[in-house]
């Protein structure tokens, strides 16, 4: 069965400072994982997918996360965090035909 | 394309009332998904749906709740006699051939259910 487990329910940043989310995953078979963003009040937004190309996914507004079997991780990181990306976002892997949440990372940012 | 339309956008019930849900998918996509995401939670899967199938409702409570993806038409999401705990936000997303394949996603914006 899959799974998805973010170790982080929330997550504290300064505006400028780098930003990490951090997600493990568990499946039986090769996953597809996913990170979706959630504002306030608004539907979700898929930022980044990996489906078993490059280990290293860029996703949109600067974010990338990498996936290491090894580790069986998929993080998902920013070089320097804007006061826009304040929101909650979701570690996903796919299942046989649906997707699998994680139960969210609340991210701040500071000024 | 427009992307994945649901409505209302909030709706409000009294214990008992009867809840229905809409979603159009984007125009193409013939696989609808519905998820539920209560207050401080992440999304939970309730039922996958094709035109006129339902294909995986393993998520969905055994009462109350029905969907449906007629041939014409957006997909329906019902419940009956709303109870308080049945407030929440409700997402449908959609994709052009069945998530198995890798293929993404696309989710509307959600429907906002407070039950009184």
């Amino acid at each position: 069965a899959q799974s998805v487990t973010q170790l982080d329910s929330h997550v504290s940043v300064s505006e400028g400072t780098p930003v990490l989310l951090r997600c493990n995953y568990s499946s039986s078979y090769s996953p597809s994982l996913f990170w979706y963003v959630q504002h306030p009040n608004k539907g979700l937004q898929l930022l980044l997918k990996y489906t078993s190309a490059a280990t290293l996914v860029k996703g949109i507004n600067g974010f990338e996360a990498e996936f290491k079997k090894s580790e069986t991780s998929f993080h998902l990181t920013k070089p320097s965090a804007h006061m826009s990306d304040a929101a909650e976002y979701f570690c996903v892997v796919s299942g046989f035909d649906k997707l699998i949440f994680g139960t969210g990372t609340r991210l701040q940012v500071f000024p | 394309n427009a992307g994945v339309m649901q409505n209302p956008r909030h709706l409000v019930r009294r214990r008992g009332q009867e809840a229905r849900l809409r979603c159009s998918p984007m125009k193409g996509h013939s696989h609808v998904y519905w998820y539920r995401q209560l207050p401080e939670e992440g999304l939970k899967f309730m039922v996958y749906l094709q035109k006129e199938n339902i294909i995986d409702e393993s998520g969905m409570p055994k009462e109350r709740f029905s969907a449906e993806f007629p041939k014409e038409g957006p997909s329906i999401l019902r419940i009956q006699q709303v109870v308080r705990g049945d407030s929440a936000a409700y997402f449908c997303a959609s994709s052009p051939i069945p998530t198995l394949s890798t293929d993404t996603q696309y989710f509307g914006p959600g429907t906002r259910l407070t039950v009184l």
